[in-house]
């Protein structure tokens, strides 16, 4: 049974860049899957931050239009696990960071979501 | 990006009752080969959204067979149709149509 687990620190000083990375056990990160980052706060509910794809034949990703400018996700195919960085940070990027498997693959976009990790809660603060 | 919809906020019924969720998509969210790119998913205190529906109306593995999905275009509906204690969570739509994927606020279903 595929299982995903996010790690990182949890608070991160304004103006600086927020560094996640999600362990992904019971499944190859190189199949034919996207995987995702979401965040949940109280202010915005649940917000789809990007996805990122790797296979034999190379990657690639999407993000939200409003965080585009800011986030980058990759791929380490060698530990099985992907990551987010997400720069200039605020007060408005506390949130609870989620990553999941997103059901799209390389022939059907599908981006719903399943697994999903524990989640992590990162505090943007001084 | 499309706005989801969801009605009511807080629902509170008694063990047994059928619970009836609402959500509206600002456009339609049906495409073809008859399907519309709407999920539901449940989210209990201090755990992640666990999957319940997909397509619409295709129950995930493990999901129950009291919750249901339905609707088609703009107007969907998640049913639980006889609520158990365990299904008090807040649920959530989510559309997969375009990019970004965008979730509804949530509603919250407590027991009478």
């Amino acid at each position: 049974q595929m299982q995903l687990q996010e790690s990182g620190p949890g608070l991160v000083k304004p103006s600086g860049t927020l560094s996640l990375t999600c362990a992904v056990s019971g499944g190859s990160i190189s199949s034919d899957n996207w995987w995702s980052w979401v965040r949940q706060s109280p202010g915005k509910g649940l917000e789809w931050i990007g996805e990122v794809f790797h296979n034999q034949y190379g990657g690639s990703t999407n993000y939200n239009p409003s965080l585009k400018s800011r986030v980058i996700m990759s791929v380490d195919t060698a530990k099985n696990e992907f990551s987010l960085n997400l720069t200039s940070v605020t007060a408005a990027d506390t949130a609870v960071y989620f990553c999941a498997r997103d059901r799209s693959s390389s022939t059907l976009r599908s981006n719903y979501f399943d697994p999903w990790g524990q989640g992590i809660m990162v505090t943007v603060s001084s | 990006d499309i706005v989801m919809t969801q009605s009511p906020d807080s629902l509170t019924l008694s063990l047994g009752e059928r619970a009836t969720i609402t959500c509206k998509s600002s456009q339609n969210i049906f495409y073809g080969s008859n399907k519309n790119y709407l999920a539901w998913y449940q989210q209990k205190p201090g755990q992640p959204p666990k999957l319940l529906i997909y397509w619409a109306s295709t129950r995930h593995s493990g999901v129950p067979d009291r919750f249901s999905g339905a609707g088609s275009g703009t107007d969907f509906t998640l049913t639980i149709s006889s609520l158990q204690a365990e299904d008090v969570a807040t649920y959530y739509c989510q559309h997969y149509y375009s990019t970004p994927p965008t979730f509804g606020q949530g509603t919250k279903v407590e027991i009478k």
